[in-house]
Formats: structure tokens, C-alpha cells, sequence
């Protein structure tokens, strides 16, 4: 399977934390999105980083990778109860028009 | 408009029964696809269509059947359906990507149809 594997499955913060996730890739990429899903809805498109860069910004979003490692990480800063949904990673095949998602981690913010 | 929508938004069926999941976006995507997403799992491809014509199938049973009328436009055909295909369908679109290489193009989903087979 190409899937990756994404760590914690869940995890549960209070409003105010930060909250890590971690995404671990098996093939080479050349990019790697991380897109949010809240519940039993549709997923929209967090942030990209391509292959050549190590760290990107967006807002309260901080995405790191690491391709000797084949891992990245996503960091949401100083979160809120909105935050609360499902992150995945995802990866563009080399090759193909095939976006193949992580297991996804399940985020909780309690107020 | 960046919106994708889907309907309708839940769907019951019989396993003897035949209806159609519809998409349709206006951005002006040239790549449009479809997912099945069982609860608690990641989204896995099912369908893309590049130019409206289909260039990936993952292996799908037939009795889903894609159709690509327009460029707007994307349906997914169901037809003796199982229990287990019970899931929530999402359709995306994007700008096709470049089998030779370009920019990675992010996609635009959809709000699902939950579809029980019952």
C-alpha cells in the first residue's frame, strides 16, 4: 500500500495548546498537502510543501519536512475549538494524477 | 466560485435499486474525481477523469459506473449495489496535473453524499 501513516490517530488538547501531528510517507514525493476534514464533510486543502522546501507557514499552521526521514509534521499554534476535525496528509504520485491520503489524525479541542 | 457541489446529500438505496451521485464545479477544472470514504478512514480514490476523459480507474467493481458529460459535470452511476459499498462519496476537481512534471495542483472537494445500502 502507498497509504502513509499519521500519528497520533487522536488527539485531544485543550483551547489554547498546541497541536502536533506527524505524517510518515513511503515513496519519494515531489510535494505533500495536508488538507483538514470536519465531520462526515468534505475535505479542503490546508497548505502544500514541496519536496525542496524543510518548513512552510500559513497563519497558526507550521508544516515541516523531512525527506530523508520521509516524514512531516503539522503544527496548528494557540488552537480553538474550530480547529476540532480530521487532518491527513496526502501525497501526489509521481506520475500520476493519484492523491493518496495518510490514516488521518483525529483532532479535539475542549473549550 | 471555488465551490464543489454534490448531490444529493444522503441516499438510501435497495441493493436492487439504480440512481446517480451528481458533481458539478465552475472553477474551470479540467480533472475532475471520485472518492469513497468509509467512517474513520482516509478517502481513497476511485475515478479521475483529465480532460473528460477517464484516466484512472482503481480497480472498481462495475456496478459503479462514472460519466463525465461536460466539463462541469461529473456522475457516478450506482447499480446493484452491496451493503458494504454503504460509505460517503466525495467528489473532487483540481487542474490536471502533468504526467511530464508542472505544479502540484491542490483539490477542491465536495460536500459528500452519505449513502447507506440497505
Amino acid at each position: 500500500s502507498q497509504q502513509g501513516e499519521e500519528d497520533p490517530q487522536a488527539l485531544s488538547i485543550q483551547e489554547g495548546e498546541n497541536a502536533t501531528m506527524n505524517c510518515s510517507y513511503k515513496t519519494s514525493i515531489n510535494n505533500l498537502q495536508w488538507y483538514r476534514q470536519n465531520s462526515g464533510r468534505g475535505l479542503v486543502h490546508l497548505i502544500l510543501i514541496r519536496s525542496n522546501e524543510r518548513e512552510k507557514h500559513s497563519g497558526r499552521l507550521r508544516v515541516t519536512l523531512d525527506t530523508s526521514k520521509k516524514s512531516s509534521s503539522l503544527l496548528i499554534t494557540a488552537s480553538r475549538a474550530a480547529d476540532t476535525a480530521s487532518y491527513f496528509c496526502a501525497q501526489l504520485i509521481q506520475g500520476a494524477q493519484k492523491l493518496v491520503f495518510g490514516q488521518g489524525t483525529r483532532l479535539t479541542i475542549n473549550p | 466560485d471555488t465551490e464543489v457541489t454534490q448531490t444529493p446529500k444522503h441516499l438510501v438505496m435497495g441493493m436492487t435499486n439504480k440512481k446517480s451521485l451528481k458533481c458539478e464545479q465552475h472553477m474551470g477544472h479540467r480533472a475532475m474525481y471520485w472518492y469513497k470514504q468509509k467512517a474513520k478512514k482516509p478517502p481513497e480514490l476511485m475515478f479521475v477523469y483529465s480532460y473528460e476523459k477517464l484516466s484512472i480507474n482503481e480497480s472498481v467493481p462495475s456496478r459503479f459506473s462514472p460519466e463525465c458529460p461536460n466539463s462541469s459535470l461529473l456522475n457516478l452511476h450506482l447499480h446493484a449495489l452491496q451493503p458494504e459499498d454503504s460509505a460517503l462519496y466525495l467528489c473532487a476537481s483540481s487542474q490536471p496535473h502533468r504526467r511530464g512534471g508542472g505544479p502540484p495542483y491542490e483539490q477542491y472537494f465536495g460536500p459528500g453524499t452519505r449513502l447507506t445500502v440497505t
